[in-house]
């Protein structure tokens, strides 16, 4: 149980495009999920929380209009980064929190991940 | 702001050794603390979480201990095997949140 799976598992796209990555909750229900960011050799950083139904609330320094996040249903959450450039190269990692779960005894299940190129 | 110090970065043994993972964080106000390993290009697996309340968790070969006044916690691997070769993140609760804050890992390899 508790599975999380994101698509695509590699993306190479030209700079200037859009993408988009679909973060979901294969057997629960999630009401929050959240999107990390890892460069080589550096920690998983949080870039977004992601509540079902409601606006996602953004980390410091994130920009919110270049990586847009929606939570439309339970068991789906998408970040699209919008007008790519090299530097948003990266591996991008959602996790998702069970809603059975009780505040603050939960585990968050993390998502293969999504290897992201901008040429 | 968390911060959260993983020691030491790197770890090679060979196989059947105990050895213990280092994790320390600068803001001793969280709710829980929680274990990963993370394969090569791969995502997150938990391994254990540890409450805010408790001292340690245990699941087969690995014990994990806080000490949150202290701002520690440690990951033992008991007769570590090839297939625990991975890195090992330390993530606490960002204070006051359910954020999780991340170590940079510690890269451990056992040899056959």
């Amino acid at each position: 149980g508790a599975v999380v799976s994101q698509h695509p598992s590699r993306v190479i796209c030209k700079s200037g495009t859009s993408v988009k990555i679909e973060c979901r909750s294969l057997d629960f229900q999630a009401t929050t999920m959240f999107w990390y960011r890892q460069f080589p050799k550096q920690s998983l950083m949080l870039m977004a929380t992601s509540n079902e139904g409601s606006k996602a609330t953004y980390e410091q320094g994130v920009e919110k209009d270049k990586f847009l996040i929606n939570h439309a249903s339970l068991t789906l959450s998408t970040l699209t980064v919008t007008s790519a450039h090299p530097e948003d190269s990266s591996f991008y990692i959602c996790s998702a929190r069970d809603r059975r779960d009780g505040w603050y005894q939960e585990t968050q299940y993390f998502g293969p991940g999504t290897r992201l190129l901008v040429l | 702001k968390q911060e959260v110090t993983q020691i030491p970065a790197a770890l090679s043994v060979p196989e059947g050794e105990n050895l213990v993972l280092n994790c320390s964080f600068t803001d001793s106000a969280i709710y829980n603390l929680q274990w990963f390993r993370q394969d090569p290009g791969k995502g997150l697996t938990s391994l254990l979480l540890i409450q805010s309340s408790q001292r340690e968790q245990t699941s087969g070969r690995l014990n994990a201990s806080l000490d949150k006044s202290s701002g520690r916690s440690t990951l033992y691997i008991a007769a570590s095997q090839p297939g625990d070769s991975a890195t090992y993140l330390c993530a606490p609760s960002q204070g006051g949140s359910e954020k999780l804050v991340f170590g940079k890992g510690t890269k451990l390899t056992v040899n056959p």
